[in-house]
């Protein structure tokens, strides 16, 4: 049962575009929703984060936006660089138990010069 | 601060040995977890170790089993390994039960 969706498996845009990762999720019990960007061989790197109270959140260049009562969150990326280029994974994690963080599948990111 | 370590970085193993991953959780987490990660797809969390205890548990079968030693690093161990479990294996540490969990660079098993 994949309890978080990510959409889309693939993205390439243009320099300075803004690529937008969508999430999906149906526990109502998670309670904070991470971002991580992966380059190949490398572990996943924390990017930002956002508890289900707050709407939107800004660091940078990264944005993540947050629907509660659809229970959807993404990341937009502003004036996006070929640097950016990697895989994308949001995730979900419930401070009531389990203490794991549960993956979406991850978005390639391709940023064309 | 030193972050994650993971050892080693590479390994190829045989079907039906036993394999021992080692972590170093960042300068003053107590916590580690493990993630498997198959090409292509999100890491799968497996399990977690806090205080020395294991805290938590994915669905995974009991040939993956732990250690979390009195200096916080771990130990991830499987035996009797399947070709499955072909797949690069992640560390992550926090402080305490806090949410925010770091990742160490993995270690890629390949299993023939």
């Amino acid at each position: 049962q994949q309890q978080v969706k990510q959409s889309p498996q693939s993205l390439i845009v243009q320099k300075g575009g803004i690529p937008i990762i969508n999430c999906a999720y149906e526990n109502t019990a998670f309670d904070y929703f991470p971002w991580y960007q992966q380059f190949p061989g490398k572990g996943p790197a924390l990017l930002i984060a956002i508890r289900p109270d707050v709407s939107e959140k800004k660091e940078g260049r990264f944005t993540i936006s947050f629907n509660k009562s659809a229970k959807q969150f993404s990341l937009h990326i502003m004036d996006s660089q070929p640097g950016d280029s990697a895989t994308y994974f949001c995730a979900a994690y419930s401070g009531a138990g389990s203490y794991q963080l549960t993956f979406g599948k991850g978005t390639k990111l391709s940023v064309i010069p | 601060e030193t972050g994650v370590t993971q050892s080693p970085t590479h390994l190829i193993k045989t079907r039906g040995q036993q394999v021992t991953l080692r972590c170093s959780s960042q300068s003053g987490h107590n916590t580690v977890s493990w993630y498997q990660q198959a090409l292509g797809q999100g890491p799968q969390f497996i399990f977690q170790y806090y205080r020395e205890e294991e805290n938590g548990r994915g669905n995974f079968p009991p040939r993956f089993s732990g250690l979390q030693f009195p200096n916080y690093s771990s130990e991830l161990n499987v035996n009797a390994l399947e070709l499955d479990d072909s797949a690069l294996y992640l560390c992550a540490s926090s402080s305490g039960l806090e949410e925010t969990q770091y990742f160490g660079p993995g270690t890629r098993l390949l299993v023939l």
